[in-house]
């Protein structure tokens, strides 16, 4: 059983859609984050998050820690968000989704 | 924002031969480094902790003698991936967590080392 589940493992959108990508995950985390990382390119973390939301552009991320479960969410998506996108949480080790990739259709 | 350097980005060798991966976090001290493998395709795999002037700590399935980590300095971590084969050949990513930014400390990724063993 993996410590971090996420869905979907693929998505295809149409340019413009809203987007989400789930993750839950079974321990106790002091933060999760959510990393970015395009084709060929370096991994970026898009967000930190230890309680609530956050927002940064077109992208939006929650947690509820009681339920312990995170999402993101990509408004007005774009080809260029096409990229694999994971969760990771901080617990007293990392634990990784196994990635959501994305593609953004023009 | 914080920057974390990867060096080299691209590395071919031979069978047999060690190679050495760098890791430095360029404007923050970081106590804590982390290295992971990428499979083509495939979500980040963590190798192991790295805590300055301590001993690395290994993931479950990652040999300690075969991947050798090294952080004697709180700027620099290093991987050397000894006696090399083709097996190995990956993608190699380093990450770093600046503790002055936030709890449980923001995490800056390297820009990855492709290794190649001939």
């Amino acid at each position: 059983k993996n410590e971090v589940e996420q869905s979907p493992q693929n998505l295809t959108a149409q340019e413009g859609e809203f987007i989400t990508i789930n993750c839950s995950y079974s321990v106790g985390i002091s933060a999760l984050h959510w990393l970015q990382q395009h084709p060929g390119g370096g991994i970026v973390s898009l967000f930190m998050l230890s309680s609530g939301k956050k927002k940064h552009g077109r992208l939006i991320a929650t947690i509820n820690i009681q339920e312990k479960h995170s999402s993101l969410h990509i408004t007005a998506s774009h080809p260029r968000d096409s990229a694999v996108y994971t969760c990771a949480v901080i617990s007293n080790q990392f634990y990784f989704g196994t990635g959501t990739s994305l593609t953004v259709i023009p | 924002g914080a920057v974390v350097s990867q060096h080299p980005s691209r590395v071919i060798c031979k069978s047999g031969t060690s190679v050495k991966i760098e890791c430095r976090s360029l404007d923050f001290q970081a106590t804590t480094m982390f290295w992971y493998r990428q499979f083509p395709k495939k979500s980040l795999m963590l190798m192991a902790t790295s805590n300055e002037g301590s001993k690395a700590t290994y993931e479950q399935g990652v040999e300690k003698d075969k991947f050798l980590i090294n952080h004697a300095s709180l700027t620099l971590s290093t991987l050397t991936v000894t006696s090399a084969h083709p097996e190995d050949s990956s993608f190699y990513i380093c990450s770093a967590r600046d503790p002055l930014a936030g709890s449980a400390g923001e995490l800056f990724f390297g820009e990855g080392s492709r290794l190649t063993v001939l």
